[in-house]
């Protein structure tokens, strides 16, 4: 079993709908990641959590640290948010993250 | 763009071939990350440095691997004697420190036929 579990792993929805991921991990962490990945392989850092909700736009991202879980929230979504979606986690506190294997986001017009 | 850039994006190698990937940093960062990704998966650690410092190595980083920071700033991965299962995307990160935002490259594919 992966440390890191994310679902679901495929998403496809349409434009407008609010998106849910989720983020389920099994170890004592010292922060969670949400990071976007689009095709060619970059990486965008979207929220460091260690505690609570943050927002940024249209993104929000929570954590229950007592429940190990994680969600990230697209509201309105739009065609330019189909991407892949991993969350990782920062188990020794050096941010030698462990990841999930992410989830392929693809919002249709 | 990130800041961060790694050279160079594409790598096409035979089999027994050495290959060295660079990462440049963000210049004020002191700690800098080598992560692998392979097809469909989430990247996996491989190194961290902390200035010049290497401070930890995953198990992962076989003795064919080996990582360098020299002077703190850029940093090279060289594959010795390549095999078809180093085939993956090389990924570079880099942050203030613990508590910072990570920025990561655009990655280095390898391709060992």
């Amino acid at each position: 079993k992966n440390e890191v579990e994310q679902s679901p792993q495929n998403l496809t929805a349409q434009e407008g709908e609010f998106i849910t991921i989720n983020c389920s991990y099994s170890v004592g962490i010292s922060a969670l990641h949400w990071l976007q990945q689009h095709p060619g392989g970059g990486i965008v850092s979207l929220f460091m959590l260690s505690s609570g909700k943050k927002k940024h736009g249209r993104l929000i991202a929570t954590i229950n640290i007592q429940e190990k879980h994680s969600s990230l929230h697209i509201t309105a979504s739009h065609p330019r948010d189909s991407a892949v979606y991993i969350c990782a986690v920062d188990v020794g506190g050096a941010q030698k993250l462990v990841f999930g294997q992410g989830t392929r986001l693809t919002i249709n017009p | 763009d990130t800041g961060v850039s790694q050279d160079p994006r594409h790598k096409i190698t035979k089999r027994g071939q050495n290959v060295t990937f660079r990462c440049d940093p963000i210049s004020e960062h002191n700690r800098l990350y080598w992560y692998r990704q392979t097809l469909g998966q989430g990247p996996e650690f491989l190194t961290y440095f902390q200035n010049e410092a290497q401070l930890e190595k995953s198990r992962l980083l076989s003795d064919r691997f080996s990582a360098e920071r020299p002077k703190g700033s850029f940093s090279t991965l060289e594959i010795q004697r390549t095999e078809q299962g180093d085939s993956a995307m090389y990924l570079c990160a880099s942050s203030l420190g613990w508590g910072w935002e990570l920025f990561f490259g655009e990655g280095s594919r390898l391709t060992v036929l």
